[in-house]
């Protein structure tokens, strides 16, 4: 029973570069969660999904963007990355209530 | 604006102490309030979950209290051990639909033998 997998671990881009994040989750969580984690800031909502086929904003989705085609996967898109963008992303799951919340280990992104 | 805040930011005990983790949040309308730990390099993962009528919830060696009234929670963990060195994220989630988790920035605690 895998949770929630984040791939790939770890990516170095350079400026200008577009890469696509991928999670999966085994859990068969109807919601879906992107977020971003930056030294000294705890951790920010990208983008979210509360089922299939429907994405909405959080609190930083401003040079992202998302895809839920199927219900296990969440996709974070960059299309043209910026340093800015140098982060560790997270994944995670829930259901509806927000119980069962499960994060991903997580996506160590470095923009050059 | 829904906000969490966390103290201290950084906390270093010896092992075997005691210690106390604290958390302010000012989240309406309250829906749960959460304790994670964050190891390096890895995902957060769930220590607790309390709800508005529930005062505290014990797993292992930790106990999280909540007072609601007040918006103040706290992590205490007895007897620290090596293995309890990680970043505490207090979290508070909203009661409102498709809102996610409101994220403390964490505390930062180092246990030494």
């Amino acid at each position: 029973n895998a949770g929630v997998t984040q791939t790939p671990k770890f990516r170095v881009l350079k400026t200008g570069q577009s890469m696509t994040l991928l999670c999966a989750q085994d859990m068969n969580h109807e919601y879906m969660y992107w977020y971003r984690q930056d030294p000294g800031m705890g951790l920010r909502l990208i983008h979210y999904s509360v089922g299939e086929g429907t994405t909405a904003k959080g609190e930083v989705p401003d040079g992202y963007n998302v895809s839920r085609l199927k219900k296990q996967n969440f996709l974070l898109g960059l299309e043209s990355a910026a340093p800015s963008q140098t982060s560790v992303y997270f994944c995670a799951s829930s259901t509806p209530g927000g119980y069962g919340y499960t994060f991903g280990s997580g996506t160590r992104l470095t923009v050059v | 604006k829904n906000q969490v805040e966390q103290s201290p930011q950084s906390l270093i005990i010896l092992e075997g102490k005691n210690c106390t983790l604290q958390c302010n949040y000012t989240v309406s309308p309250f829906s749960n309030l959460r304790w994670y730990k964050q190891d390096t390099g890895r995902g957060p993962v769930s220590l607790t979950i309390m709800t508005f009528s529930e005062n505290t919830k014990s797993n292992g060696r930790y106990t999280a209290t909540l007072d609601a009234d007040t918006k103040q929670s706290s992590l205490h963990i007895t007897a620290s051990q090596l293995s309890d060195s990680a970043s505490y994220i207090c979290v508070v989630r909203a009661n409102q639909a498709g809102t996610a988790l409101i994220f403390g920035k964490g505390t930062t605690l180092s246990v030494s033998s």
